[in-house]
């Protein structure tokens, strides 16, 4: 079964600040990547997702980015970040038949901006 | 558009039955998910309803009624380490998850 390492699992960083949380997925091949934002009381917002190598699409306009450089390696990024993007982000890979499987998460990796 | 809605929290009793409602509103529907999270951790499958009817798991079981645009999870002999939020989701017709914004369960002693 897959397995979905994510790091850091915390980090506090000031506002303006660069940052980047990877992500790399382990016992599957040509997975769908996903990241997602979890805010305090409010449901997962899907930040990017990717179906393959260099592939990202893009789901809500923000300072972030997301790149695919390997097939189980997927980075989210940001050159300066804001107040607003604090929160709980997850990193998810979709196995299974079809388009119907099941996503496993990553353990999360918590961001608080300053 | 979509809609899901679920409530923000429910109390019960440790060894008692639980129901946490999900309602809908879609234009395409490929299945609803529910997932437990527990505070700080990420979320973990519980169940996948894609057609009407009934799903049991052990303590866990999921109902799903497409015409009404409902589905429940239902917690048997409800244990302690149950409390988590549990999220409902569903799968539109370009199988992308819309969530719900969970529902926080309190099992008390």
């Amino acid at each position: 079964s897959q397995t979905i390492h994510q790091w850091p699992a915390t980090l506090v960083q000031p506002v303006g600040s660069p940052l980047s949380l990877e992500c790399t997925v382990e016992g599957t091949s040509n997975p769908n990547l996903y990241w997602y934002r979890q805010a305090a009381g409010r449901g997962l917002q899907l930040l990017f997702y990717s179906v393959g190598i260099g592939q990202i699409s893009s789901e809500v306009p923000q300072n972030l980015s997301a790149s695919r450089p390997q097939d189980r390696q997927f980075i989210l990024s940001s050159k300066k970040l804001l107040l607003s993007d604090s929160g709980f982000y997850l990193c998810a890979c979709r196995t299974g038949t079809g388009d119907s499987g099941e996503l496993f998460f990553g353990e999360g990796s918590r961001l608080t901006v300053l | 558009g979509q809609n899901i809605d679920q409530p923000t929290e429910m109390t019960a009793t440790e060894g008692a039955i639980v129901q946490i409602n999900c309602t809908y509103q879609t234009s395409g529907f490929n299945g609803l998910f529910w997932y437990q999270q527990h505070a700080g951790e990420a979320p973990t499958f519980l169940s996948y309803n894609v057609l009407d009817g009934l799903e049991e798991k052990g303590r866990f079981s999921s109902f799903l009624s497409r015409s009404k645009g409902y589905s429940y999870l239902l917690l048997k002999e409800l244990q302690m380490k149950d409390s988590a939020s549990y999220l409902c989701a569903l799968m539109d017709s370009n199988y992308q998850l819309i969530w719900g914004a969970g529902t926080k369960l309190i099992i008390k002693p």
